[in-house]
């Protein structure tokens, strides 16, 4: 059971270059979300999913695109990098039950836009 | 919107010392309360976590208890450890159309001296 993983792990882009992270889930949850981490200002969310198909906008969702085709998928997608994006992302599953709705995190990926 | 906010760091302590980090939330409903805390170069991990006011939350000699009349939810533990230094957040979980969030603090540093 790996939980919550992240690809790539590091990642140098040069403005205006597009790539995808991916996070993949193992525990079946429904809801999927992404986040992005810089000094000082906590963890803020980016898109978030509630279920297979279906996607929705956080915080900071600008120059973001996200897809989840396959439950288990959740996809970020940066389609012309800025130096702004230059941030620590993670990705984070739950399952709606129970009441408590604690999240499970992967360990992240760095990425700089030069 | 909901919002944490928790005490400002770095936070730096000697090994046995009393810990205590500040976390105070502002909140339309009843949330669930969480702290997470990062080690080095790794994703956010659950440490403790409660569901209702009173509840005390406790993990690895941390404690937290949701205190309902003063909003807050500070994290406490007798005597720290090297092994401690890390990266802790306060969060609430909120609901908000239809989908189950996190909202974080912007998180404390804590460094713990031999």
């Amino acid at each position: 059971n790996a939980g919550v993983t992240q690809t790539p792990k590091f990642r140098v882009l040069k403005t205006g270059q597009s790539m995808t992270l991916l996070c993949a889930q193992d525990m079946n949850h429904e809801y999927m979300y992404w986040y992005r981490q810089d000094p000082g200002m906590g963890l803020r969310l980016i898109h978030y999913s509630v279920g297979e198909g279906t996607t929705a906008k956080g915080e900071v969702p600008d120059g973001y695109n996200v897809s989840r085709l396959k439950k288990q998928n959740f996809l970020l997608g940066l389609e012309s990098a800025a130096p702004s994006q230059t941030s620590v992302y993670f990705c984070a599953s739950t399952q709606p039950a129970g009441g408590s709705y604690e999240q499970y995190f992967g360990p992240g990926t760095r990425l700089t836009v030069t | 919107g909901d919002s944490v906010t928790q005490m400002e760091g770095p936070v730096t302590l000697s090994e046995e010392a009393f810990l205590t980090i500040n976390c105070t939330y502002t909140a339309t409903g009843y949330p669930s309360l969480f702290w997470y805390v990062q080690y080095p170069g790794e994703g956010l991990q659950l440490l403790l976590k409660a569901t209702k006011a009173d509840d005390k939350g406790s993990n690895k000699g941390f404690e937290a208890t949701y205190r309902k009349e003063t909003t807050s939810f500070h994290l406490e533990k007798g005597s720290v450890q090297v092994s401690d230094s890390a990266v802790y957040f306060c969060a609430l979980s909120e609901r908000d159309q239809g989908a189950q969030k996190l909202v974080f603090g912007q998180g404390t540093r804590l460094t713990i001296n031999p």
